[in-house]
């Protein structure tokens, strides 16, 4: 069974900073392109970044771009978000999410979320 | 990274047939064959159901189907039933040097 389970999310103050990760399994995790997507709770999904197969390419969107850091260990099977100078906006559910046509965006497996809370 | 336009609401009766567009730029659904649509329930991880415009993963009924003209992508439902009852999103690649991913706003369906 194809399974992602996101974990490291938490309360942080604005001007800090947290690591996600996105424990791997049933698939071979090391020819995929992964993503981050994001959601503030009652609100739409939101792309993050995304990886290709060996790290070699990673795109952000503006919004957090120089803030934030998606990286892979594929020995591990496991990918990560590390998220610095965070802000309240940041607060959000956090989704890792593997994508089955070369990084286009075809996410077709998702973990469950992580919610990170950016406040005071 | 605008958003793709999604109509905020759409709603239909058991056994009719209901579409949901999504339009964007010729930056994005309109220059690439990378729309993909997802099914959200309440409380719950976004579901693929159609990806690279109109394809259906293993598993999806073909109640669902995809197509796209121009700037805009469309996602229709027959035959609803009121399991379809949920949020929809689009998304497509954009090109354009910023080789990123964007989501339209969402559509919430209503299953009368």
């Amino acid at each position: 069974e194809v399974q992602l389970v996101e974990s490291g999310g938490g309360l942080v103050q604005p001007g800090g900073s947290l690591r996600l990760s996105c424990a791997a399994s049933g698939f071979t995790f090391s020819t995929h392109w992964m993503h981050w997507v994001r959601q503030v709770p009652g609100k739409g999904l939101v792309w993050v970044s995304r990886v290709n197969s060996d790290e070699s390419t990673t795109n952000y969107a503006d919004s957090v771009k120089g803030r934030f850091t998606i990286s892979r260990d594929n020995a591990k099977n496991t990918l990560y978000l590390q998220m610095n100078s965070l802000r309240a906006e940041d607060t959000a559910v956090y989704y890792c999410a593997k994508d089955r046509v070369a990084g286009s965006g075809s996410l077709d497996c998702w973990g469950q979320g992580t919610l990170v809370t950016v406040s005071s | 990274q605008s958003a793709l336009t999604q109509p905020a609401s759409v709603s239909g009766s058991p056994g009719q047939s209901i579409t949901i567009s999504c339009t964007g730029t010729s930056s994005d659904v309109g220059g690439y064959n990378y729309v993909s649509w997802f099914q959200q329930h309440p409380g719950k991880a976004p579901k693929l159901i159609i990806y690279a415009v109109s394809n259906r993963p293993s598993g999806i009924s073909d109640r669902f189907s995809g197509s796209k003209s121009d700037n805009t992508a469309s996602l229709t439902i027959s035959g609803l039933q009121t399991e379809d009852e949920a949020d929809y999103y689009c998304s497509s690649y954009t090109g354009s040097g910023t080789n990123t991913v964007v989501f339209g706003g969402g559509t919430k369906l209503t299953v009368l």
